[in-house]
């Protein structure tokens, strides 16, 4: 039973396309966050929702837009691709903003290709 | 800002005891973790310290000095699976997390 799950694994689209990446957490969690991992293998933060509220909106072009229906759930919308958006894309949750002790919980990861 | 230093790459042979180093300058800190991340997988937490010291689960060892901004993880035993980018991540004082490049670390038979 996945803890943090995102679709989809693997997008390719093309330049200028708007496309949504999906994630689920089944822990409780009130906390979800969006990572992005170039390909130096830095992971940035993103963003990052508490109970359906933006907590952190790290220097993001605005064609990024987080939106979390609920506290279970946070997925990226993203318009206009461009092809330096190319990268893996993680969703990840925590028990509560700030807590540290049982770290992260990441989903596996979705890997944008944009041609 | 930050700014959070690890070597890039560390090679080592089955069995054998490997330290990979992280040094960090933060806005405030609230603790340090300790991530393995497979290629083509999410990363997974393995240790977090936030008081000086060292922390031990298993073969796998964490240690913490603040005033130094220094930290450490220890990998005992050395075994094929253990080949993978090991991040270090500073939970700053305004509770963003934010990770190293990483160091990936290959184990040879």
């Amino acid at each position: 039973d996945t803890a943090v799950s995102q679709t989809p694994k693997y997008l390719v689209t093309q330049m200028g396309n708007d496309k949504s990446i999906k994630c689920e957490q089944n822990l409780g969690h009130d906390t979800m966050y969006w990572y992005k991992q170039d390909s130096k293998k830095f992971l940035k933060i993103m963003f990052s929702y508490n109970n359906k509220e933006l907590i952190i909106n790290e220097t993001v072009p605005n064609r990024f837009s987080p939106k979390s229906p609920d506290k279970a759930h946070l997925n990226l919308h993203i318009n206009s691709l461009e092809l330096g958006d190319s990268a893996v894309y993680f969703c990840a949750s925590s028990q509560d903003f700030g807590d540290s002790a049982y770290g992260y919980t990441f989903g596996s990861g979705t890997r944008l290709t944009v041609v | 800002g930050q700014n959070i230093d690890q070597p890039t790459e560390m090679t080592a042979t089955e069995g054998a005891i490997v330290q990979i180093n992280c040094t960090y300058q933060t806005s405030g800190f609230n603790g340090l973790f300790w991530y393995q991340q497979h290629a083509g997988e999410a990363p997974t937490f393995l240790s977090y310290n936030v008081l000086d010291g060292l922390e031990e689960k298993g073969r796998f060892s964490s240690f913490l000095s603040r005033s130094k901004g220094y930290s450490y993880l220890l990998l005992k035993e050395l075994q094929m699976k253990d080949s993978a980018s090991y991040l270090c991540a500073v939970l700053r004082g305004d509770y963003k997390l934010s990770f190293g490049a990483g160091t990936t670390v290959t184990v040879r038979a």
